[in-house]
C-alpha cells in the first residue's frame, strides 16, 4: 500500500533553534518528493521538489534531503522564527496521472 | 510561483441549503484540478478529481450527487456541496496543476472554512 509516514507527530522548539523532520515512504513507482507548509487555515505552500536523482534542495532556511533507496527524506530548519510555527507535510508523486500521496504532518510550534 | 484562488474564504450556511464555492487558477491553465477537504490536525483527503470538459473522478466514498464538481473552463473549477449538513462542516482546499511537457506542478488554494449549521 502506498504510504508516507512522517514523525514526530509534533513538535515544540525555542525560537533561534534548528529541526528535523523525517519522512518514510513506501510509494512506488516514485515520481517526486515534496515539502509543504501549511499555516493553521490555510493551503499548503510548497517548500521543496526533489526528484529521484535529488539528494537535496534547499529554499532559504529549508532545507530537504531525499534517500530514494531508503525511500527517507527529511527537512531540516534552521534558526527557527515564530512564523514558522505550521504543520509541515510530506508529499509523494507517482507520476502526473495519479493522486498525490498525503503524510499526515508534523506539527511545528516555535516558542520564544 | 503560479496563483490558485478560492472564494469564498469562510461561509456559514443553515443545513439544507446548498453551498458553492470557486476555484480559479490565476496565471495558468489547468487542464486537471482537484478537490480536498482537511479535518482539523489531519492531513488533506482527496475527494475528487476534476477534469475540464469532463465529468469528475469521485473518491471511493465520496457522494458525488452531494458533492457537485463543475470544471467548465481551463481556470475555474467549482464545489457545490448540496443539502450541506452539520457533519460537512469542514476545511475544503482545492489544488490546479500546470502541466508542460516535461513536468508538472500542482499548486493549493487557500481554503474555504465551511460551516453548516
Amino acid at each position: 500500500k502506498n504510504q508516507v509516514e512522517q514523525s514526530p507527530q509534533s513538535l515544540i522548539i525555542l525560537e533561534g533553534k534548528n529541526c528535523t523532520l523525517q519522512c518514510n515512504y513506501t510509494v512506488s513507482p516514485f515520481s517526486n518528493l515534496r515539502w509543504y507548509k501549511q499555516d493553521t487555515g490555510r493551503g499548503p505552500v510548497s517548500l521543496t521538489i526533489m526528484t529521484f536523482s535529488e539528494n537535496t534542495k534547499s529554499n532559504g532556511r529549508y532545507t530537504a534531503t531525499l534517500d530514494a533507496d531508503t525511500k527517507q527524506s527529511s527537512l531540516h530548519i534552521t534558526a527557527s522564527q515564530l512564523s514558522d510555527s505550521a504543520s509541515y507535510i510530506c508529499v509523494v508523486s507517482q507520476s502526473r496521472n495519479t493522486p498525490l500521496v498525503f503524510g499526515k504532518g508534523t506539527r511545528l510550534s516555535v516558542i520564544a | 510561483g503560479a496563483v490558485v484562488s478560492q472564494h469564498p474564504s469562510r461561509v456559514i450556511c443553515k443545513s439544507g441549503t446548498s453551498v458553492k464555492i470557486e476555484c480559479r487558477s490565476l496565471d495558468f491553465q489547468a487542464t486537471t484540478m482537484f478537490w480536498y477537504r482537511q479535518f482539523p490536525k489531519q492531513s488533506l483527503m482527496l475527494m475528487a478529481t476534476s477534469n475540464e470538459g469532463s465529468k469528475a473522478t469521485y473518491e471511493q466514498g465520496v457522494e458525488k450527487d452531494k458533492f457537485l464538481i463543475n470544471h467548465a473552463s481551463l481556470t475555474l473549477s467549482t464545489l457545490t456541496v448540496t443539502s450541506a449538513h452539520p457533519e460537512d462542516s469542514s476545511f475544503y482546499i482545492c489544488s490546479a496543476r500546470e502541466e508542460t511537457d516535461l513536468s508538472y506542478e500542482q499548486y493549493f488554494g487557500p481554503g474555504t472554512r465551511l460551516t453548516v449549521t
